[in-house]
């Protein structure tokens, strides 16, 4: 049982470059999120997935895609990375615990785009 | 919509110090509260939640009771260890639907110091 798995865990990319990050989680979960680390932002959202086959807009959504073809995956899309893009991106999903929800983070891809 | 508000960092204290991260909210419902701890180079982990109005949070010496009446839920600590460096984050979920994302304060960084 290993959570929620994101590869990889490091990239480099240089401007124009596309790519995809996994994540994976083999925990049944439903709803599923794409989230965003910068210097003094804190985490921002990009995209999240309710269910299966279903996707909508976070708070910084321009410049990605996600994909979410089954329960378990959702991947993000860089289509022509820049290097705003560069970030730590960190996969989530969720899930009910007691009255309330609990949510379950990736390790996170370190992502350079020079 | 949902938001958190965090005090800005960084915030550097000796070692047996007495902490207090501040952390306010705004939302619509019910939500849960969350505070969360990424160590240096990790991912984030859970470090404690409440659900509903005057629960307290509580895990490795930290606490933190949601206070419905001023929209809060300020972490403490009675004592810091240098271990206790590093990046604590103040969130929220929405109890009230299974579909919103957990919404992130922008992070408070403590160091400890020996």
């Amino acid at each position: 049982n290993a959570g929620v798995t994101q590869t990889p865990k490091f990239q480099v990319l240089k401007t124009g470059q596309s790519m995809t990050l996994q994540c994976a989680q083999d925990m049944n979960h439903n709803s599923m999120y794409w989230y965003r680390q910068d210097p003094g932002m804190g985490l921002r959202l990009i995209y999240y997935s309710a269910s299966e086959g279903t996707t909508d807009k976070g708070e910084v959504p321009n410049g990605y895609n996600v994909s979410r073809l089954n329960k378990r995956e959702f991947s993000l899309r860089l289509e022509s990375a820049a290097p705003s893009q560069t970030s730590v991106y960190f996969c989530a999903s969720k899930f009910r615990q007691g009255q309330g929800y609990g949510y379950t983070f990736g390790s996170g891809t370190r992502l350079t785009v020079v | 919509g949902n938001s958190v508000t965090q005090m800005e960092g960084p915030v550097t204290l000796s070692e047996e110090a007495f902490l207090t991260i501040n952390c306010t909210y705004t939302a619509t419902g019910y939500p849960s509260l969350f505070w969360y701890v990424q160590y240096p180079g990790e991912g984030l982990q859970l470090l404690l939640k409440a659900t509903k109005a005057d629960d307290k949070g509580s895990n490795k010496g930290f606490e933190a009771t949601y206070r419905k009446e001023t929209t809060s839920f300020h972490l403490e600590k009675g004592s810091v260890q240098v271990s206790d460096s590093a990046v604590y984050f103040c969130a929220l979920s929405d109890g009230n639907s299974g579909n919103t994302p957990l919404v992130f304060g922008k992070g408070t960084r403590l160091s400890v110091i020996a």
